[in-house]
C-alpha cells in the first residue's frame, strides 16, 4: 500500500538550477496538492489540482510550475532555484469534497545553496 | 494574517497524564477540522477529525472538542504515551469553498516525558 510517493527524498541545488520533484499516488484520488513547510511554520499550499489537466495556484506559487497529465502523477517544477526555496516539500492527495482528508507523502528535503 | 493559530509551539507532558493541544481559527465558514501528527523526517498523517455539526469526536485515546462560538478546537490525548511525542498540526477546511485543500496551523511539538 504505497499511497503517495515522492522522489527524491533529499536534494541539494545550486542557485539558478532547475529540477522536478516527482509525485505519484495509487489511491485514484482526483485531488492532488503540493505544500511546503519552512522551519517552525505550518504547511503552505503551492499548487493544487482537481483532476487531470486542471491545475491552480495556491498561497505561494511563485517560482514553481506544475502539470497534471494523468490522475496518478503531479510533478512540481522549480525553475531558477533560489535560497528562499530551501524547504521541505510535501505532495498530497485526497478524494475531495466535504470532510476532505488529505494524505501526504513522506516529504522531499530541498536545499538551495 | 493567520487563519489558524496554534499558540503553543511546544508542550511537555508526563507519560500517563493528559495532553491538551489547542487551536483557534478566525473564519466562521470553516466547517470541518482535522488534526495531523508528524514525526521527524516523515509526512503528516491524519489523526482525527470533526465536522461543525458535532462538538466532540472520540477515537480511542484521542478526543477532539469543537467550540464553534469561540472558534476553538482542542485535541485531548489520554493517557499520553512516549510514542505520542510528535508535532501536531491543526487543519481546517471549508466545504463550500474552493478545492484548495486545508489551511494548517504552525504546529505544536508535544514531548512526552517518562
Amino acid at each position: 500500500n504505497a499511497g503517495v510517493t515522492q522522489t527524491p527524498k533529499f536534494r541539494i541545488l545550486k542557485i539558478g538550477q532547475s529540477m522536478t520533484l516527482q509525485c505519484t499516488q495509487d489511491m485514484n484520488h482526483n485531488y492532488m496538492y503540493w505544500y511546503r513547510q519552512d522551519p517552525g511554520m505550518g504547511l503552505k499550499l503551492i499548487y493544487y489540482s482537481v483532476g487531470a489537466g486542471i491545475t491552480d495556484k495556491g498561497e505561494v506559487p511563485n517560482g514553481y510550475n506544475v502539470s497534471r497529465s494523468t490522475t496518478e502523477d503531479f510533478p512540481l517544477r522549480l525553475e531558477l532555484a533560489a535560497p528562499s526555496q530551501t524547504s521541505v516539500y510535501f505532495c498530497a492527495s485526497s478524494t475531495g469534497g466535504f470532510g476532505n482528508t488529505i494524505y501526504f507523502g513522506e516529504g522531499s528535503w530541498l536545499t538551495v545553496v | 494574517d493567520q487563519q489558524v493559530k496554534q499558540n503553543s509551539p511546544s508542550l511537555s507532558v508526563q507519560e500517563g497524564r493528559i495532553s491538551i493541544l489547542n487551536c483557534d481559527y478566525t473564519n466562521s465558514m470553516f466547517d470541518y477540522f482535522l488534526w495531523y501528527k508528524k514525526y521527524p523526517a516523515e509526512g503528516p498523517t491524519f489523526l482525527i477529525s470533526i465536522s461543525s455539526i458535532k462538538d466532540k469526536n472520540e477515537d480511542g485515546r484521542f478526543t477532539v472538542f469543537l467550540n464553534k462560538s469561540a472558534k476553538h478546537l482542542s485535541l485531548h490525548i489520554v493517557p499520553s504515551q512516549p510514542g505520542d511525542s510528535a508535532v501536531y498540526f491543526c487543519a481546517v477546511g471549508d466545504s463550500g469553498g474552493g478545492a484548495d485543500g486545508l489551511t494548517f496551523g504552525k504546529g505544536t511539538h508535544l514531548i512526552i516525558q517518562p
